[in-house]
């Protein structure tokens, strides 16, 4: 069975840039959460998605934002990029919301 | 300070011997998460267990939970050159936080062959 994949692996944005990850959960999940981790730090919650309805926000600002499909794939979309948004992206995906949470691989942004 | 904390937040091992971390937290959980990662990569998940639980296994791995104590600790035992990750704890802390989980900063182990 196919693990969580995100795209894509790496990108590298300009400051002011806008950036779009995409997520795929593992076939059957219905709830995806988006985190960000900085290097050396641990993973802080951005969203969470269950069926299609936004669960939770994390304490990000308003240029953060995301969507959950009808297949249950995701995208997480980040306006006007700040250096400081520089940071490993990570997809999980649960069968509902207080399973087990399957990472992806993440996605690794840089803003120059 | 963060709800979950690891400490240590690095250790250092021969391989065969144990490694133990242990993680603490401030409010009351649904569940708390184990995980491991390497070089920066993608979280993988080891162990939940539950507030309703004491202890889990699995394989070489063994996570207590003291909800007393607010706190939880992970056990490598016999580690290899293979368990050199970081290492982290999540709590859940249930529906009302819209079961968000919450990590530490991690330990970071270094088995040594």
């Amino acid at each position: 069975d196919a693990g969580v994949t995100q795209s894509p692996t790496h990108l590298i944005k300009t400051r002011g840039q806008q950036v779009t990850l995409r997520c795929s959960p593992i076939s059957g999940h219905k709830s995806v959460s988006w985190y960000q981790q900085v290097l050396g730090q641990g993973p802080q919650f951005i969203f969470q998605y269950y069926e299609k309805e936004e669960r939770g926000r994390g304490n990000f600002p308003d240029r953060f934002s995301a969507r959950q499909f009808p297949n249950y794939s995701s995208e997480l979309n980040v306006n006007a990029l700040l250096l400081g948004d520089s940071a490993l992206y990570l997809c999980a995906s649960s069968l509902v919301w207080d399973t087990e949470a399957f990472f992806g691989q993440g996605t690794r942004l840089t803003v120059v | 300070s963060q709800q979950g904390e690891e400490d240590p937040q690095a250790l250092s091992i021969q391989e065969g011997e144990n490694a133990t971390m242990n993680c603490s937290y401030k409010t009351s959980i649904n569940n708390l998460q184990w995980y491991r990662q390497n070089s920066g990569r993608g979280l993988v998940h080891l162990i939940l267990i539950r507030s309703n639980e004491r202890e889990k296994h699995s394989g070489r791995l063994r996570v207590t939970l003291d909800t007393s104590k607010k706190s939880s600790s992970l056990l490598i035992t016999a580690s290899r050159a293979a368990d050199t990750a970081s290492y982290f704890c999540a709590t859940d802390l249930g529906v009302a936080a819209g079961n968000k989980l919450t990590f530490g900063g991690g330990t970071r182990v270094l088995v040594k062959p």
